[in-house]
């Protein structure tokens, strides 16, 4: 059972968008910076998303991320079969002394 | 371009240790906080521990208190990650990281499997 929580799964058609809801509570979104990842099959987790809504360089501005209250949302707009992955959402829980991560979102472009 | 490279996992029997190692390069070491986050096979992340620049401040996840240790040498631009008690539970891919909270660079992984 993960601290922050994530839907198991998303699916939508190229070129549409999809939203990855992440939930959690005061002591970790609602108080903390969240990011979010990417990770392609067999691959290491990329970083999207940090501090809420900024990108890395390198990242498309399709990927955008949002904060309000104790939850965030990870968006990508004009999705691409090469977005199929496993998605996290993370952040520092300040009563626990530790980094939580979601379960992951698969997303499938149909 | 950063590069980080873990080293040091493979196969120990419960109760066993292993010491991984990652090395980091096209980066100024010595500025980063650095974490390993570790992968069950099929499952999600879960962050395992992460030390500050000068390695005097350090995190666990409860699961590995007293069991884990992670400490660095800036000479070497390095991280480890001693585990001793290793269990089945531990079985995963373990990555090391850039960053306390938030990771902008991973290495490759590295896999250890705990069986007898």
């Amino acid at each position: 059972q993960s601290v922050l929580t994530q839907p198991p799964s998303v699916s939508a058609a190229p070129g549409q968008k999809v939203t990855i809801s992440c939930s959690g509570s005061g002591s970790n979104i609602g108080n903390n910076y969240v990011s979010w990842y990417q990770q392609l099959p067999g691959t290491a987790p990329k970083l999207l998303i940090y501090d809420n809504n900024k990108r890395p360089s390198g990242i498309p501005d399709r990927f955008s991320g949002s904060k309000s209250g104790t939850s965030a949302t990870l968006g990508i707009t004009g999705l691409q079969t090469g977005d199929e992955a496993d998605y996290y959402c993370g952040t520092w829980d300040s009563s626990l002394s530790v980094v939580v991560f979601g379960g992951g979102t698969k997303l499938t472009v149909l | 371009e950063v590069q980080l490279v873990e080293s040091g996992g493979g196969l120990v029997q419960p109760g066993g240790s292993l010491r991984l190692s990652c090395a980091a390069s096209g980066l100024t070491f010595s500025s980063y906080w650095m974490s390993w986050v570790r992968q069950a096979p099929g499952k999600g992340l879960e962050w395992v521990a992460n030390i500050n620049q000068d390695g005097g401040e350090k995190y666990y996840v409860d699961s590995v208190k007293g069991r884990f240790t992670i400490y660095r040498d800036n000479a070497k631009n390095s991280v480890y990650l001693q585990m001793t008690s290793l269990r089945a539970e531990d079985t995963a891919v373990y990555y090391c990281a850039r960053g306390p909270s938030y990771f902008h660079d991973w290495g490759q992984g590295i896999l250890v499997t705990v069986s007898s």
